[in-house]
């Protein structure tokens, strides 16, 4: 079976703080991928990154960075520097090798950034 | 390109009311899934479809009905809505990408209330 855990449930910090959001898979494949989402208040869902199994390199844009560590089937997300516009509610997804496209979801963590 | 749309936005429907949630792309992309968003859970997957004709059951797929006559349409009918099913529910549209992952296209959302 396929899941996904976001532990962190809420989170709150102060602007210009650094906030990491974590995410633990499981999963019998040895093809996967790996997804993070944002949804802000307006209640779009917002593709942020990709990354897929047999690749874990740390990947850096702008104020996001993402560490995959497949010995501890984690997939953490990084926020340096918070901005109020960072405020949303983050999704942790997986879909396995022959997922025809499903996507398995964390149950999110609702990050809220103070001014 | 406009692609996934959702219709209607909002709905409010009572117990034992059915009614039909409209989702098209534009994209010709084969794989269509609905997914219903609950406080707390994540996306959960009701049912998914890889191609015209041919739908499957998700996670959730209890008191919902799918077909896909064609690429473009994917409509999920509540056949007796049940104040259960009171959700967000989201359309997504997807391709196999290079690399063998499935980018994920998601439609803005329709928020249903069931009294």
């Amino acid at each position: 079976a396929q899941k996904v855990t976001q532990a962190q449930t809420e989170i709150s910090v102060v602007e210009k703080e650094d906030v990491t959001l974590d995410c633990v898979y499981e999963t019998r494949d040895t093809t996967y991928y790996l997804f993070w989402y944002k949804q802000p208040p307006s209640g779009e869902l917002v593709f942020l990154i990709r990354r897929n199994s047999f690749d874990e390199q740390n990947e850096i844009s702008g104020r996001y960075s993402w560490n995959f560590q497949k010995s501890t089937s984690s997939f953490n997300f990084t926020i340096t520097a918070s901005q109020v516009v960072d405020s949303a509610v983050y999704f942790c997804a997986l879909s396995g090798s022959s997922n025809t496209g499903k996507l398995i979801f964390g149950q999110g963590t609702t990050l809220q950034v103070k001014p | 390109n406009a692609g996934v749309t959702q219709t209607p936005k909002f709905q409010v429907l009572k117990t034992g009311q059915s009614m039909t949630l409209q989702c098209a792309q534009d994209m010709n992309h084969e794989y269509m899934s609905w997914y219903r968003q609950d406080p707390g859970m994540g996306l959960r997957l009701i049912h998914y479809s890889v191609g015209a004709g041919i739908t499957d059951q998700g996670e959730v797929p209890n008191g919902y009905n799918v077909s896909r006559s064609t690429t473009e349409d994917f409509p999920l009918r509540l056949l007796s809505a049940a104040p259960s099913q009171t959700s967000v529910y989201f359309c997504a549209s997807s391709y196999r990408a290079s690399g063998g992952a499935y980018e994920q296209y998601f439609g803005p959302g329709t928020r249903l209330t069931v009294t």
